[in-house]
């Protein structure tokens, strides 16, 4: 399978713990976004990288967020200390610099108890 | 900041009729992209519109972008069940940045 995989699919996690998620994109993609889905709710943009560099944080990316794509290619989203709002679908997507299609991975939903 | 907002938020339509969703932004655009989205999916892209005025068809489907570049529609001719989903329009700005309208849940009857 060549699309956007992201890993993994369901986590369930108790407040104040951290979790991390994973994305890798199609492998020629060097545009990663990252963007948040509630129920119910449109996808909401949260960074965005262009090879390495993350070129764009939304402000609904508070302090206790933090996202990392090292070598351009996978990229890792992080949050500290959980809480219940923090629950949602995490989705990924990447695309073609000078591209306009985005391509969505299936997503991690989380729920944090 | 950008909003994209979607009418409606729900259709429930027989199958064999039209629907039509409707997308405005608050800003313009410098292209916009349509998506859907299967309950317990994730979004799958349908198109891009790029040109003011432009009109697009993918078989029963028909997509349209103003001529302001700041509202868009979606219209579907004889709706079958396989069309159930919602349906988001995704306004880019910029680097791509995607802002995504409310959806329009569509659900087709047999």
């Amino acid at each position: 399978d060549t699309g956007v995989s992201q890993d993994p699919r369901h986590k369930i996690t108790k407040r104040g713990q951290n979790v991390t998620f994973r994305c890798d994109p199609i492998s020629e993609h060097n545009r990663l976004y990252w963007y948040r889905q509630t129920l119910g709710q449109g996808p909401e943009f949260l960074t965005y990288f262009q090879n390495e560099a993350q070129l764009e944080k939304s402000r609904l990316l508070s302090d206790r967020f933090s996202a990392e794509r090292p070598k351009g290619s996978f990229s890792t989203l992080e949050i500290q200390r959980t809480e219940q709002g923090d629950s949602a679908m995490y989705l990924c997507a990447s695309s073609l610099a000078g591209g306009e299609t985005q391509y969505f991975g299936p997503g991690t939903r989380l729920l944090v108890l | 900041g950008q909003q994209v907002m979607q009418i409606p938020q729900y259709q429930h339509v027989q199958e064999g009729e039209d629907f039509t969703t409707y997308c405005n932004s608050s800003t313009t655009l410098s292209n916009i992209q349509w998506y859907k989205q299967r309950p317990g999916g994730h979004p799958v892209f349908l198109i891009q519109l790029v040109k003011s005025g432009e009109v697009k068809k993918q078989k029963r489907l028909t997509f349209q972008f103003g001529e302001a570049k700041k509202n868009s529609s979606l219209h579907i001719t004889a709706t079958q069940t396989t069309d159930v989903g919602t349906y988001f329009c995704a306004g880019a700005t910029g680097f791509q940045k995607l802002v995504f309208g409310t959806g329009t849940r569509l659900l087709v009857s047999p």
